[in-house]
């Protein structure tokens, strides 16, 4: 299947700095990319969809000034976190949907867990 | 909004025996997606269903799409060590992302 992958794979940060994530589609041309947030035991939360070259589409209660998010081309979209705080500790996963083949399906990378002190 | 609603949040089975989740979206869906997620690990495509009262199986898995485009359910028959995991439902309209549900986690003992 296709293969989306994510770096880094964890992150440590102090509070107060930011951090990017990145989310690449390696064997196929995504033209939306999907950002989710999971917390301990919980489910995938879609925080926000991104369509390349064009902005990213935000689901309501989160900020986009502080999760920024850059379509920029067919394989590649970043997640920024600015200004983190340890609230924001979690895993954050992209998932990627291809412009043909199987549809609606959505490809997930490996995720990225973030935590800041 | 779409809200997809997943139960039992927690299932505990001997191995041998037969495991069940349930999804209810409440909303009519265009297509309903399974995903396995291992501890530690990133959600797995299982399956899509699009039309309405598909059944699909995969091996010892059994997929179910409601009449009414809104309701799913995934059996295990047999289970095993290895099915492990939270199962996840996810559920979209037409061209929207996915909304997931809470997940099952399914533990199994030998």
């Amino acid at each position: 299947g296709a293969v989306v992958s994510q770096h880094p794979s964890w992150v440590i940060c102090k509070s107060g700095t930011s951090v990017k994530i990145e989310c690449r589609s390696l064997d196929f041309q995504a033209t939306t990319m999907f950002w989710y947030r999971q917390f301990p035991k919980q489910s995938l939360m879609l925080m926000a969809t991104s369509n390349e070259g064009s902005k990213a589409t935000y689901e309501q209660g989160v900020e986009k000034d502080k999760f920024l998010i850059n379509h920029a081309s067919l394989t590649l979209s970043t997640l920024t976190v600015t200004s983190a705080h340890p609230e924001d500790s979690s895993f954050y996963i992209c998932s990627a949907r291809g412009t043909s083949g199987s549809g609606n399906e959505q490809f997930f990378g490996p995720g990225t867990r973030l935590t800041v002190l | 909004g779409q809200q997809v609603m997943q139960i039992p949040q927690y299932q505990h089975v001997q191995e041998g025996e037969d495991f069940t989740t349930y999804c209810n979206s409440s909303t009519t869906l265009s297509n309903i997606q399974w995903y396995k997620q291992r501890p530690g690990g990133h959600p797995v495509f299982l399956i899509q269903l699009v039309k309405s009262g598909e059944v699909k199986k995969q091996k010892r898995l059994t997929f179910q799409f409601g009449e009414a485009k809104k309701n799913s359910s995934l059996h295990i028959t047999a289970t095993q060590t290895t099915d492990v995991g939270t199962y996840f439902c996810a559920g979209a309209q037409a061209g929207t992302a996915l909304i997931f549900g809470k997940g099952t986690t399914l533990s199994v003992s030998s």
